[in-house]
């Protein structure tokens, strides 16, 4: 069984600081791993997808990889209130099949 | 083409009923997922098509739910003798496959309730 961990929160952060969410796998296979915002009542939207090790940076937002301790991060920089969402992080496996997510990161964002 | 659509948006049954959803993916994507995601809780995956081929799914899914896509456009999902666990927000997503990575993208979801 796959598992995707993740802390349910609330993480709370004043705007303009950084919020680090983090998020732990299972499956030493996994080759794909992917970030997803879901505002409350609304479906997931990716946010970023990372597959080597190391970091990747899209404007505010850097995912971080490190697949011997099977470990995702991702880093919102000047967090603002718009991005209060929870954040699922979600893992795909050898191939190009399906996705498992986690639980999700609620984030508040306070002004 | 605006995006992954699903029908209806809400859906609420007495238990014991069956009900059928519907998604309509973007055009040129052959690859059809369906989700279901409880309140917080991850989307959990159930079941997957490419083209008219259902290649997966998953071991959670009991015999009263059925996932068609009969000419690789649109699929439909009915749960048959639905109960009140299967109330939950239904998530239909699709993308393309090819070389390199291709983003799936979620329809707005069926929010079901069964009463």
């Amino acid at each position: 069984q796959k598992e995707v961990e993740q802390n349910s929160g609330p993480l709370s952060v004043p705007e303009g600081a950084i919020a680090s969410l983090n998020c732990t796998y299972s499956d030493r296979g996994s080759q794909s791993f992917f970030w997803y915002r879901q505002y409350s009542g609304k479906s997931p939207e990716l946010i970023m997808f990372i597959y080597s090790n190391g970091d990747k940076e899209d404007g505010r937002f850097t995912a971080q990889l490190n697949k011997a301790s099977q470990y995702v991060s991702l880093l919102i920089r000047d967090s603002q209130p718009s991005d209060s969402a929870t954040y699922l992080c979600a893992v795909g496996g050898p191939g190009d099949s399906t996705l498992t997510f986690g639980k999700g990161t609620m984030l508040l964002v306070s002004p | 083409d605006t995006g992954v659509s699903q029908d209806p948006r809400h859906k609420i049954t007495k238990r014991g009923q069956n009900v059928t959803f519907r998604c309509d993916p973007i055009s040129e994507h052959n690859r059809l997922y369906w989700y279901r995601q409880t309140l917080g809780q991850g989307p959990e995956f159930l079941t997957y098509f490419q083209n008219e081929a259902q290649l997966e799914k998953s071991r959670l899914l009991s015999d009263r739910f059925s996932a068609e896509r009969p000419k690789g456009s649109f699929s439909t999902l009915e749960i048959q003798r639905t109960e009140q666990g299967d109330s939950a927000m239904y998530l239909c997503a699709s993308r393309s496959t090819g070389s390199g990575y291709t983003e799936a993208f979620f329809g707005q979801g069926t929010r079901l309730t069964v009463v």
